[in-house]
């Protein structure tokens, strides 16, 4: 696609259940961010991809959280036990600049809004 | 460290300048500033790096102050189109992590 695409748009879920959330970066871009962004705060660094390297995963907030990118593409950011606390928007990033820090344009998705009830 | 953004909100009447600031309590390597409209992906503005001044992009401006640890961002003659929260993200010197303030609400009205 021309951009980064994320999925679901929108999940309710209770608390104590799984989720999963895809983003589906830029073709090409092989740079690929998670940021979290709660209601009045600032977007939160989660995790960095880069290529075939291992992950800086820094930026997770807890075990419960985990990312995965397969074949340097696709990225499915995984809760687990879902807290109310998760309730947030979660944005993908990617950018043909890599590196950590970022020193390229980020191009965000439109995010995947969770709440846990 | 999160950046502190000062104002939080501001309204300006279409053709208003309007400038936002972005400070920091450590040395800054690098400002990024984003725009996002409700409910879109932030877009990207403009990047700041350590040793240079500023940097414009049509009617949108920013200042790099190394010393006061500090960027500014400067609209003039604001359109409708500039309605949106304003980000600055920083990266601090010997860090590696794009740190985002919480924002500034900018809307501006006929």
């Amino acid at each position: 696609g021309a951009g980064v695409s994320q999925s679901p748009s929108n999940k309710v879920t209770e608390k104590g259940k799984d989720v999963e959330l895809r983003c589906d970066p830029i073709s090409g871009h092989t740079a690929l961010y998670w940021y979290r962004q709660s209601l009045g705060q600032g977007l939160e660094f989660l995790i960095y991809f880069q290529g075939n390297s291992a992950p800086d995963k820094s930026g997770l907030p807890s075990d419960r959280f985990s990312a995965e990118r397969t074949g340097g593409s696709v990225s499915t950011l995984t809760i687990q036990r879902t807290q109310q606390e998760d309730s947030a928007v979660y944005l993908c990033a990617s950018s043909l600049v890599a590196g950590l820090p970022p020193t390229g344009e980020l191009f965000f998705g439109e995010g995947s809004r969770l709440t846990v009830l | 460290q999160q950046p502190v953004q000062s104002p939080q909100a501001v309204i300006l009447r279409e053709g208003e300048d309007a400038v936002i600031n972005c400070s920091s309590s450590k040395a800054l390597y690098s400002v990024h500033w984003y725009r996002q409209k409700h409910g879109e992906a932030p877009v990207f503005l403009m990047i700041l790096l350590k040793g240079g001044e500023q940097k414009g992009h049509d009617k949108i401006s920013a200042s790099f102050n190394e010393k006061k640890q500090q960027s500014s961002l400067y609209l003039t003659a604001s359109q409708l189109s500039y309605s949106g929260t304003y980000f600055c993200g920083t990266v601090t010197g010997g860090g590696n992590k794009l740190t985002f303030g919480t924002g500034t609400q900018l809307k501006v009205e006929l």
